[in-house]
């Protein structure tokens, strides 16, 4: 199957600063990625679909200049999580959707993010 | 999209047939039942997904019933490599997946 890959797969950052995750789709060009969170024994939520080219759109209740999503490439897109705080602490799982294919969107491995 | 009922959690005996069952009884008719499971700590993986029809591959079968008001996914053979949280999602070709909060199946030696 398809690949996602997520750098890195884990991260810790002191409160205040800023960290970037990248997702790259391997072997496919992706116009459309999509990025969740996720905290401990809770389900995936979806934060924003991101467009290559185009400014992303983001869900209700995600602040848009703390998760800032860009997507430059058809296989590449980054989440800076911006000014980050301990509650920003999480699972960011990041996804691609190929137009073509048995099914639609493949993910990646996620990144835990640990704000101190 | 369509909202889907899932059982808390489930458990099956090692090499026995595990049969996950999903409600979407609101479904619409362009919309399709697919099925994700997600190991601890790692990203979703699908598993299969289908319209109206049952379908089957090397994972699993999906059995959708006949007004398509539910489904089940059946792992025909458990392993211990199977426990997992299940998530059944509906929706329509080309929208966004949301997840709802899936069964965690344990398969237990």
């Amino acid at each position: 199957g398809a690949v996602v890959s997520q750098h890195p797969s884990w991260v810790i950052c002191k409160s205040g600063t800023s960290v970037k995750i990248e997702c790259r789709s391997l072997d496919f060009q992706a116009t459309t990625m999509f990025w969740y969170r996720q905290f401990p024994k809770q389900s995936l939520m979806l934060m924003a679909t991101s467009n290559e080219g185009s400014k992303a759109t983001y869900e209700q209740g995600v602040e848009k200049d703390k998760f800032l999503i860009n997507h430059a490439s058809l296989t590449l897109s980054t989440l800076t999580v911006t000014s980050a705080h301990p509650e920003d602490s999480s699972f960011y799982i990041c996804s691609s959707r190929r137009l073509a294919g048995l099914y639609e969107q493949y993910f990646g491995p996620g990144t835990r993010l640990t704000v101190t | 999209d369509a909202k889907t009922t899932q059982p808390t959690s489930m458990d099956c005996a090692e090499g026995r047939a595990a049969n996950l069952p999903c409600n979407h009884s609101t479904i619409s008719g362009n919309e399709y039942v697919y099925w994700y499971r997600q190991i601890h700590s790692q990203g979703p993986q699908y598993i299969i997904h289908g319209l109206k029809n049952n379908e089957t591959n090397e994972m699993a079968s999906l059995i959708i019933t006949e007004d398509r008001k539910s489904s089940t996914l059946i792992l025909p053979h458990a392993t211990l490599r199977d426990t997992a949280v299940y998530y059944c999602i509906v929706k329509p070709t080309g929208n966004q997946f949301y997840f709802g909060t899936g069964t965690s199946l344990t398969v237990i030696p």
